[in-house]
Parts: structure tokens; C-alpha cells; sequence
């Protein structure tokens, strides 16, 4: 079966410090995983993928197999970046995804 | 927006009831998702279609049927509401390629 863990429910920095979103998965195989974020109220977006490598809104993900791990990260946080951030893998059947349940971001003056 | 629409986008319906979603997407994706969001649980597949007639069960699937006679339409019926299924409901189509998805706005529905 597959999982993703995002151990932190709430996170909270002020402007210009860096950030990190924690997530960690289970899956016996290779996955695709992806970094959505959901301003307030409004759609998911996708935000990153492993295999694109970019740099989106200078937020940076990086694949560790060896501790199943794919961290979201920010050098300087800004107000904007102030939203939902959900992890989430895709590796069974149909493309499904598997969500991790959100970490929200909060980025104070 | 990749051309995915939801309607409606709010609704507040009583118990015992039953309501009809609809998501419509213009860009001919063979795969369609419904997902339920929820505080605490993120979000969770319901249901997901491969193709016209083809559908399948996700998570979450109890008190949810779907259906799609066409390519572009992929509706998801709560047979008989009940307040468990208050919620925001999201649906979504594979994106640039089959792994990523690509979201629609959202229905917020409240079951009194």
C-alpha cells in the first residue's frame, strides 16, 4: 500500500527565514510525487515535480530514496507563500494519486 | 484552469436527499478523478474514471456512485445525503501527462 506523511499539520515563519515542508511516503516501488499548494479557497495547483527538477516560486523538492523522503523547501519565506501544501504519489494503477494530509503554512510579517 | 469547470459550487441540501456534482472539462483527458477535501484527512479519492463507462472505486467510495457518458462529463451522486458527506468536493483530470492531475474550483456542500 501507499502512504504519504506530512508530519506537521502547522507551520509558522516569519518573512526572509527559510522553510521547510517535511513529507515522507511508503511505497514499494518507484513514485512520481508532486508538491500541490491550495491558496485560501481557492484550487489545488501543482507546484513541483521530482522529475522536472525546477525551481517553482523558489521552492525546491528533493527526492531521497534512502529516507523515502521529499522535502519542500524555501531559502526566504514571503507572505505570499502563505497557503495549504500537500505532498502527495502516484505509483499504483490509473494514475492514482495518494495524498498526504497538508501542512498548513502561515508566513508572518 | 486546463478547461475544468464544477457545478454547482455551492450547495446546502437536508439529509435524506440526493444530489448530483458535475465536472465538465474541454481538453478530451481520458482520466477523471472526484476527491473529497476535509480538515484533517486532506484529500481522499472517491471515485475515478479511465474512460466513457469505465469507472472505478477510490478510497472513500461508500454512499458515492459516478458515472460518464462522455468524455467530458463526470458526475458524482450522493444517492441519499447524509451530514458525514459535508464537505468540499474536487474534482480533476490528468494534466501534461498521465501522472500529474489538474483540479477543478471546488463545490463546497453542506448536508443539514
Amino acid at each position: 500500500a501507499q502512504r504519504v506523511t506530512q508530519p506537521e499539520k502547522l507551520l509558522s515563519v516569519f518573512k526572509g527565514a527559510p522553510v521547510e515542508l517535511k513529507c515522507n511516503y511508503s511505497y514499494s516501488g518507484s513514485p512520481e510525487l508532486f508538491w500541490y499548494v491550495q491558496y485560501s479557497r481557492q484550487r489545488l495547483q501543482l507546484l513541483l515535480r521530482h522529475i522536472s527538477r525546477e525551481s517553482i516560486k523558489g521552492f525546491t523538492a528533493d527526492l531521497n530514496k534512502g529516507e523515502t523522503s521529499f522535502h519542500l523547501k524555501k531559502p526566504f519565506a514571503q507572505e505570499e507563500d502563505s497557503a495549504m501544501y500537500y505532498c502527495a504519489l502516484s505509483g499504483g494503477s490509473n494514475y492514482k494519486l495518494t495524498f498526504g494530509k497538508g501542512t498548513l503554512l502561515t508566513v508572518n510579517p | 484552469d486546463a478547461g475544468i469547470t464544477q457545478s454547482p459550487r455551492h450547495k446546502v441540501t437536508e439529509t435524506g436527499t440526493p444530489v448530483t456534482l458535475r465536472c465538465h472539462q474541454t481538453e478530451n483527458h481520458r482520466y477523471m478523478y472526484w476527491y473529497r477535501q476535509d480538515p484533517g484527512h486532506g484529500l481522499r479519492l472517491i471515485h475515478y474514471s479511465y474512460g466513457v463507462k469505465d469507472t472505478d472505486k477510490g478510497e472513500v467510495s461508500d454512499g458515492y456512485s459516478v458515472s460518464r457518458s462522455k468524455t467530458e462529463d463526470f458526475l458524482l451522486t450522493l444517492e441519499s445525503a447524509t451530514s458525514s458527506q459535508t464537505s468540499v468536493y474536487f474534482c480533476a483530470t490528468e494534466g501534461q501527462d498521465s501522472y500529474e492531475q489538474y483540479f477543478g474550483p471546488g463545490t463546497r456542500l453542506t448536508v443539514t
